[in-house]
């Protein structure tokens, strides 16, 4: 049981360039979440996807698109980096126990933008 | 708009004393509070969570309290121990009109725990 796992886990981009960073859950949960963590912000919700073949967008999803590929695996796009989109980037998902839940992150992905 | 504060970026604790993290969220539709602990170079880890029916919940070393008149949340770790030296993160959701949230959590800026041995 890996839990949730993300690739890759480094990169560096230059402006303009697209990639898409890539995350997998093996808990059979439902809901999966991106996240990126900045200095001074806490982790700010990107996109989430409440099932599979649902996404919707979370509080900072300006140049970013999802790909909920099926229950397992949730992908999060950049199309065209820019340099704020320098960051750390989580990959989570969500266990319910009746109305309390509990939400496993992965290692995180670094991104740097030049 | 911050809607969860951790309004202190870091807190220093003797080994054996109680660490005390504190939080503040102003939207009052929060209705669950979790804690999460994260070691540099990975992921959090959830800690410990409250629903807003309940006003305190334990779990071994760790207790949290929450005060909803004062829109406030604290964390407390006694007896506090070296390896408890991370950044902790307070995060709260709310249940949409159906009942059933989807999960997603505002999280607050973090506060570093260092303690010294």
């Amino acid at each position: 049981n890996a839990g949730v796992t993300q690739t890759p886990k480094f990169q560096v981009l230059k402006t303009g360039q697209s990639m898409t960073l890539q995350c997998a859950q093996d808990m059979n949960h439902n809901s999966m979440y991106w996240y990126r963590q900045d200095p001074g912000m806490g982790l700010r919700l990107i996109y989430y996807s409440a099932s599979e073949g649902t996404t919707d967008k979370g509080e900072v999803p300006n140049g970013y698109n999802v790909s909920r590929l099926n229950k397992r695996e949730f992908s999060l796009r950049l199309e065209s980096a820019a340099p704020s989109q320098t960051s750390v980037y989580f990959c989570a998902s969500t266990e319910w126990v009746g109305l309390e839940e509990t939400q496993y992150f992965g290692p995180g992905t670094r991104l740097l933008v030049l | 708009d911050q809607q969860v504060k951790q309004n202190s970026p870091s807190l220093s604790v003797q080994e054996g004393r109680i660490s005390i993290l504190n939080c503040d969220y102003t939207n009052s539709m929060f209705d669950y509070f979790l804690w999460y602990k994260k070691y540099p170079a990975e992921g959090p880890t959830f800690l410990i969570s409250i629903s807003s029916i309940k006003d305190k919940n334990e779990d071994g070393r760790f207790t949290v309290f929450l005060n909803k008149s004062a829109k406030h949340l604290s964390l407390h770790i006694v007896p506090s121990q070296p390896g408890d030296s991370a950044v902790y993160f307070c995060a709260a959701s709310f249940s949409n009109a159906g009942g059933t949230s989807y999960g997603k959590l505002t999280f607050g800026q973090g506060t570093i725990l260092t303690v010294h041995p």
